[in-house]
């Protein structure tokens, strides 16, 4: 099996651009699809991309989701920061088996 | 309004089966899968199993096979996750989310099962 690899914490000011990277360690990103889940403290967690790019209806344009093969990695852009994006964030894909995979998640401060 | 309700706190002890339940409103569990996710305090979401709403197909995570046991009915809508053989381990906020293919947007609002003895 693989392992999604998030860095542990980010923080960026207010306005700003931060991308959020989930790594695969192996197989192909493309392989499958990845989602990422917000989730706020003693919430429970929320789409806000699936199918690698796609945004729910409701979710702002500032959030945007890739995948780069030559890295490996997807890709969380949330630009335009703003204070009630502070929160959890999470990448999540599949195994061979069609089974969930989480990244460790990223813990993202907005100050 | 589609959403997803859970069953409330459970105190457990050790050795034991705790049983949560998801009862969904707004929508049918026909056309869609339901996924149950947990969370122990602190830590990352971590994948338990799913279940195929329309043909009660399951599948469980490795970590989690000889212990989980995911059921749906559909006469109530309610997708059930039992859990057997209860370690402090398995202390956890455990959710239900249903959707289809990689879209799950309803979630329920998670289950704090605690194990102690």
């Amino acid at each position: 099996n693989f392992m999604l690899t998030q860095p542990h914490s980010l923080s960026e000011s207010p306005g700003k651009t931060v991308t959020i990277s989930c790594t695969r360690s192996s197989g192909t990103i493309g392989s499958s699809y990845v989602q990422w889940y917000q989730q706020r403290p003693g919430s429970a967690p929320s789409i806000i991309i699936f199918e690698d790019s796609q945004r729910p209806s409701g979710v702002p344009d500032r959030f945007s989701g890739s995948i780069d093969s030559s890295s490996n990695s997807a890709s969380l852009t949330i630009s335009g920061l703003r204070t009630e994006d502070e929160a959890d964030y999470y990448c999540q894909s599949y195994d061979s088996s069609n089974h969930w995979m989480f990244g460790g998640g990223t813990k993202l401060t907005v100050l | 309004q589609k959403q997803l309700e859970q069953s409330g706190p459970e105190l457990k002890r050790p050795g034991t089966s705790v049983k949560v339940s998801c009862k969904a409103s707004g929508f049918t569990f026909s056309n869609s899968a339901v996924q149950w996710v947990r969370q122990a305090r602190g830590q990352g979401l971590e994948w338990t199993g799913w279940i195929v709403g329309d043909s009660g197909n399951t599948k469980y995570a490795q970590k989690f096979q000889e212990r989980v046991t995911i059921t749906r009915d559909m006469s109530t809508n309610t997708a059930y996750m039992e859990l057997s053989n209860l370690s402090s381990e398995d202390t956890a906020v455990y959710y239900c989310a249903a959707g289809s293919g990689s879209y799950y947007p309803y979630w329920g609002q998670g289950t704090l099962v605690t194990v102690s003895s």
